[in-house]
């Protein structure tokens, strides 16, 4: 049940893109397409923007994109704007009825 | 519209235990699998445990398993979670979630628990 691994912090400039990497391991990532990715505003709860890789709940912006690549995810914000500057974690489904979490990314609208 | 409402957090003394609640509002509590997820003061998300809708299957995360106990009452619409032999590294907002197919899709408030002495 170890952590995925994503970088800590991503930035870009308003209309730009920015991809954050999401990785884990044979048996998570590489193993489900049950990949995940949440938004967090600062003292907000997480609210789902992707599941199963890269599809996308009703009301999110298709700005919001995401892939997978072996044993990493990633998430592509394209566009940004200043709403999108929150932490962002990725989630897989890891077997067994288990779940992890990635670590957090910050990400700048700078 | 999907509503979930945690309660029962506050402080208590290493080795204690506390028993958070999570009302369910906007859907049909019993068709849907469900989670606590914490996130301690300043870290990243970390999944707790999880319950089927008939409760005939539970699972943890190896740092609780036999500390944490999940349950639900599908006719009060409510999540539980029993927290014993509480540790200073259980301190943290514990976030009740509805899980959709492989995703966890709507989310609590969430409500902070802090083991200190």
């Amino acid at each position: 049940q170890s952590a995925l691994t994503q970088p800590p912090s991503a930035s870009g400039s308003p209309g730009q893109s920015v991809t954050i990497s999401c990785t884990g391991t044979s048996s998570d990532v590489g193993e489900h397409d049950y990949v995940s990715w949440y938004q967090q505003h600062p003292g907000k709860a997480p609210k789902l923007m992707i599941y199963e890789v890269s599809k996308r709940p009703s009301g999110v912006p298709d700005r919001f994109s995401g892939s997978k690549s072996g044993n990493t995810a990633s998430l592509t914000v394209s566009g940004l704007q200043a709403e999108d500057e929150a932490d962002y974690y990725c989630s897989s489904y890891a077997g067994s009825k288990n779940w992890v979490f990635g670590g957090g990314t910050k990400l700048t609208v700078l | 519209e999907v509503q979930l409402v945690e309660s029962g957090g506050g402080l208590v003394q290493p080795g204690g235990s506390l028993r958070l609640s999570c009302a369910a509002y906007g859907f049909s509590f019993s068709n849907y699998w469900m989670s606590w997820v914490r996130q301690a003061p300043g870290k990243g998300l970390e999944w707790v445990a999880n319950i089927k809708p008939d409760e005939s299957e539970k699972y943890y995360v190896d740092s609780v398993e036999g500390r944490f106990t999940i349950f639900r009452d599908n006719a009060k619409n409510s999540l539980y979670l029993q927290m014993n032999s509480l540790r200073v590294e259980d301190t943290a907002v514990y976030y009740c979630t509805r899980h959709g197919d492989w995703r966890f899709e709507y989310w609590g408030q969430g409500t902070l628990v802090t083991v200190s002495s």
